[in-house]
Parts: C-alpha cells; structure tokens; sequence
C-alpha cells in the first residue's frame, strides 16, 4: 500500500527567510500525482502546489517550489521570502492517475510550520 | 462561485447516536469525497462519489455510508457513534477524479464532531 511519511512533526522559520519541508512516499506505481496542501486554523485544506510524476521538471508557484526526486521518493517543499501568513500546517499526498483509488488521495501527518516575525 | 461547503460546522453528540453531515460540491463537479481528520494526523479517505455511484471507499468500518442526490451534494452518515469518531470531517470536490490529468480536489472547511 502506498504511503507518505513527512518526518518533521514541526517547523520553525524567519520571516523572509526560506524553510524547507520534507516528504517521503512509497509506491510501486510510475503514474501519480503528488501535492502540498496548506491547513490554517480556519481548517480548510487549501492546494499549494502539485507536481505530475511523470513530469521531470519541479513545480514552482509564485515562493513555493518543490524538489521532485523520484527514483528517491521524496518531494519536498521550498517556502522562500516566508511571510506570517504562511504559519500553518502542510500535508504531502499522493494520489494515483489510474486504478480503482485515483480519487484517493493519501496525506502524511502533517508539519507544523511557525513564522517568527 | 461558492466553493466546497458543508454542514454543520460543528456538532455534539453521545456514544451511540447517529449523524448525518452534509456536503455541496462546487458548481459543475460531479464527484465528491469523504475524509476524516483526527486531532494531530493527516486526513483519512472514507468514500468517493462520482455520478451517484460509490467509487472508492477507505478502511471505515459498515457505521459509515453515504450517498450522493442527483444534484451531486452528498451526505455521511454515521451510525452507533463512538468516541473515536470524534474528528474532523472534510468533504472535497472534483470534476471527474478518472479523467487522465484531471480530478484536483478543492475542500470544505470541514464539520467537527465531538462525541461523548
């Protein structure tokens, strides 16, 4: 069964400064998709980024960029410029493109990011 | 256009009862999804939805069903609550999650259920 481990239960940054969250998966699968979603206290999960696997290139939005390895399994997220608004809890998921679960979507536990002005 | 959104908010209930939450997908999707959020862990997948018709459905035990109407709002149910089903309930909307390249799911901000 697929899985995603995030290993970093928490996390602190700088305003401004960057910050990096990681993000391990396991699959047997060369077809899916993975994300990063944001969780603030208002609790609705909201999409960061997203990255096809098939896709070599990283997925960058705006000062979110991620590292895609996938031979390694791993995606991590790169928060550049952190801002205060950015505070929140991140989830990595996978979800695969075909199969019975493609509306699946499978989440780590979570990391816990502070922004420190 | 009005995103993902559910109902109640938030809701009280005693070990054994029942509940039902509700869920309006955004305008023109067709699928929707259920998941369960525990305090402190990531969201788990309870069922998909697409087209009336059950898609997917997570480890969960037979006291959880849905179903969804023909106007593609869905509703969970609940039965013989415990209080380990205490958690968030997040409802999430795609266009079709079977479409190649297609399917990104958009979120509520979810219905949190306290049970005693």
């Amino acid at each position: 069964a697929q899985t995603v481990t995030q290993s970093q239960p928490e996390m602190s940054v700088q305003e401004a400064e960057t910050v990096t969250l990681s993000c391990t998966y396991d699959t047997s699968e060369s077809d899916y998709y993975l994300f990063w979603y944001k969780q603030p206290p208002s609790r609705q999960m909201i999409l960061v980024i997203r990255q096809e696997a098939y896709k070599q290139q990283n997925a960058t939005e705006n000062r979110f960029s991620v590292n895609f390895q996938k031979a390694a399994k791993s995606f991590s997220l790169k928060i550049s410029d952190s801002q205060l608004g950015d505070a929140a809890m991140y989830f990595c998921a996978y979800k695969e493109n075909y199969g019975g679960s493609q509306g699946n979507l499978i989440f780590g536990k979570g990391t816990k990011l502070s922004v420190k002005p | 256009d009005a995103g993902v959104t559910q109902s109640p908010t938030h809701l009280i209930k005693t070990r054994g009862q029942q509940v039902t939450l509700r869920c309006s997908p955004i305008s023109g999707h067709k699928s929707v999804s259920w998941y369960q959020q525990v305090l402190g862990q990531g969201p788990q997948f309870i069922f998909q939805y697409y087209e009336k018709e059950e898609r997917g459905r997570g480890n969960f035990p037979d006291r959880f069903s849905a179903r969804q109407f023909p106007n593609y709002s869905s509703e969970l149910n609940v039965n013989a609550l415990l209080l380990g089903d205490s958690a968030l309930y997040l409802c999430a909307s795609s266009l079709d999650p079977g479409a190649p390249r297609n399917g990104e799911l958009f979120f509520g901000e979810g219905s949190r259920l306290t049970v005693l």
